[in-house]
């Protein structure tokens, strides 16, 4: 089954300690973005990334990090989580090429206390 | 620069009644347009698209969506709401080519009575 997919799904942390999300897909697309999802706000992109080893910042991207070693992985990172970084994240991956739509992971509820 | 702005943050429809979601986006070059919806604690879901070909697009559901260049309008539609339709809805933009960022609206709640 064509899917992306997250872990951890639920995760409560505290300030300051480094965590990762990992994101994988596997329809072999190029593209991969990380969104987060706050009320009123829709969804703002993080990072994206164009293919292995090329990634570029979103609207969002302080206090975060990301790597893409292999084509179907897609790693968040935070360094050193602060409380403003509550929220639902979601990956996504898409075919390159004009018109093609994102598919979206099932998301990661994350809380920073 | 691409935006997009949603009409309304929550609506409430009686079922059996239409369902009509506003989008309008800005953008310099001709867009590509997506409507998405997102069911509790699920991930977003791709309801229809608008890649440049008929401007009456149907999606999965029973939804469809009107692109109107003069009005930079991409409307979602349902004629009868059924309780299974409530959820956030999103609509997106994106530029034509081909590493588009996409640009999500606020989002609409959407809530079915009886």
């Amino acid at each position: 089954e064509a899917q992306v997919t997250q872990n951890p799904r639920y995760l409560i942390t505290v300030t300051g300690k480094k965590l990762t999300v990992t994101c994988s897909q596997n329809m072999n697309h190029e593209y991969m973005s990380w969104y987060r999802q706050d009320p009123g706000l829709g969804l703002r992109q993080i990072y994206y990334s164009m293919n292995v080893e090329v990634t570029d910042k979103g609207d969002v991207p302080e206090g975060y990090k990301v790597s893409r070693k292999e084509k179907r992985n897609f790693p968040l990172i935070l360094e050193s989580p602060s409380p403003n970084q509550t929220s639902l994240y979601f990956c996504a991956s898409r075919s390159q090429g004009l018109g093609y739509e994102q598919y979206f992971g099932p998301g990661t509820r994350l809380t920073v206390t | 620069a691409q935006s997009v702005t949603q009409l309304g943050s929550h609506v409430s429809v009686s079922e059996g009644a239409l369902v009509l979601l506003r989008c309008n986006y800005s953008s310099s070059v001709p867009p590509y347009l997506f409507w998405y919806v997102q069911y509790p604690n699920q991930g977003l879901q791709l309801l229809l698209k608008y890649t440049s070909a008929a401007t009456l697009v149907k999606g999965i559901n029973g939804f469809e969506a009107e692109f109107k260049k003069s009005e930079t309008s991409f409307h979602l539609t349902k004629p009868s709401a059924h309780m299974s339709d409530a959820a956030e809805y999103f609509c997106a933009v994106t530029e034509g080519d081909s590493w588009g960022k996409l640009q999500f609206g606020a989002g609409t709640q959407v809530v079915v009575t009886p």
